[in-house]
């Protein structure tokens, strides 16, 4: 399978505590980003990156979220200190510079 | 502020008929359009795009349809299959950033 995958699916977690998720992209796709949505609401940007470089993070993503990306591959974001609101479904895409964007599978993190 | 908008949050149609979903945007910087589809649990799945410069995309039973004066698009799909029940989202690129803004999706319900 060559699409985006991300791991875990799923992930259940008490607040407080610190989280990771991973996103593999498609191999040639430059660009990789990583999306929030909730129960009702489309899929919210939080950030995304150029090969390595971040290039714009989104005003939802507090001092708590971290993402890298750090070899232009893979990329991971990290919340710190997770609270119950920050329970959703995180998504990551990637695309080409032009073009669609493909998404993977998502991550459920539910925060008790 | 919603800069890309699916005022119907619900849609029925009888299997075998037209359906037709509406998305509205308010930014002139978005330079290329798409639709998903997306299934409970999962992420979600491209369907089918439009660049800013023509105003009509077909890809077998979908095909979309871009009005710049009125910055309206829609997404036509004839006919409709039961299989085709999901949320659909609209998205647009803004040519500046290249970051994807989806509207609050529409759910699209076939009946057989």
């Amino acid at each position: 399978d060559t699409g985006v995958s991300q791991d875990p699916r799923h992930k259940i977690t008490k607040r407080g505590q610190n989280v990771t998720f991973r996103c593999d992209p498609i191999s040639e796709h430059n660009r990789l980003y990583w999306y929030r949505q909730t129960l009702g609401q489309g899929p919210e940007f939080l950030t995304y990156f150029q090969n390595e470089a971040q290039l714009e993070k989104s005003r939802l993503l507090s001092d708590r979220f971290s993402a890298e990306r750090p070899k232009g591959s893979f990329s991971t974001l990290e919340i710190q200190r997770t609270e119950q609101g920050d329970s959703a479904m995180y998504l990551c895409a990637s695309s080409l510079e032009t073009g669609e964007a493909f998404f993977g599978p998502g991550t459920r993190l539910t925060v008790l | 502020d919603q800069q890309v908008k699916q005022n119907s949050p619900s849609l029925s149609v009888q299997e075998g008929r037209i359906s037709i979903l509406n998305c509205d945007y308010t930014n002139s910087m978005f330079d290329y359009f798409l639709w998903y589809k997306k299934y409970p649990a999962e992420g979600p799945t491209f369907l089918i795009s439009i660049s800013s410069i023509k105003d009509k995309n077909e890809d077998g039973r979908f095909t979309v349809f871009l009005n710049k004066s009125a910055k309206h698009l829609s997404l036509h799909i004839v006919p409709s299959q039961p299989g085709d029940s999901a949320v659909y989202f609209c998205a647009a690129r803004d040519s500046g950033t290249y970051k994807y803004i989806f509207g609050t999706g529409t759910r699209l319900k076939v009946l057989a």
